[in-house]
């Protein structure tokens, strides 16, 4: 069983829908979470990062996390043509250390 | 402020030969690790160093060295390359565990294919 589960997709949604994004993950010492946005053949690009338990919002993104059920989420409002990407979740156990990766979910915003 | 720099872009090399991929951190950030992405998959980690040290190691075998220079510069070596080698290999730089910052900034990547 891998560490940190993701929903491969591919997704397949509407420009102006909500794309909701999650992962799951079986190790209790994570403290700190990501999200990074990777387009094809490029680096991942940090969009959101949470630390413990609780919502963070900045823009049109919202991250949350749910420690106590192992379940992080990520939520996209208006979604647009560009936000077409792999979506990778990452966390850490202490603050500087290695990330661990869920395996992306392929994100497509249809116009 | 400049970014995560990588060179090359694109590497081919053959099965047996050695490689060396380089990555120069973003300003201001002393810790830089490295993780493997083969095609399809979420990016693994293969080392850290921090203030030149070797800070940190995932399962990769003794083939995958590193090394990081004074001004936190990096290079990633992998001898007797294999096909399974083949992958992207991305370079992260942040600010280091004693700074109580977390966020890691990736680089553009290295695409390594072993023939």
């Amino acid at each position: 069983q891998k560490e940190v589960e993701q929903d491969p997709g591919p997704l397949s949604v509407p420009e102006g829908a909500i794309v909701s994004l999650n992962c799951t993950y079986s190790n209790s010492a994570f403290q700190y979470f990501m999200w990074y946005r990777q387009y094809s053949r490029k680096g991942p690009e940090l969009l959101m990062y949470t630390y413990s338990s609780g919502n963070k919002e900045d823009g049109r993104f919202t991250a949350q996390v749910d420690k106590s059920s192992k379940y992080i989420s990520l939520f996209i409002r208006d979604s647009q043509p560009s936000d077409s990407a792999t979506y990778l979740c990452a966390m850490g156990k202490a603050a500087g250390n290695k990330l661990t990766f869920g395996g992306g979910t392929r994100v497509l915003v249809k116009p | 402020e400049t970014g995560v720099t990588q060179s090359p872009t694109h590497l081919i090399k053959t099965r047996g030969q050695q490689v060396t991929l380089r990555c120069s951190s973003q300003s201001g950030h002393n810790t830089v690790s490295w993780y493997q992405q083969a095609l399809g998959q979420g990016p693994q980690f293969i080392f850290q160093y921090y203030r030149e040290e070797e800070n940190g190691r995932g399962n990769f075998p003794p083939r995958f060295s590193g090394l990081q220079f004074p001004n936190y510069s990096s290079e990633l070596n992998v001898n007797a390359l294999e096909l399974d080698d083949s992958a992207l290999y991305l370079c992260a730089s942040s600010l280091g565990s004693t700074s109580g910052s977390y966020e890691q900034y990736f680089g553009p990547g290295t695409r390594l294919t072993v023939t």
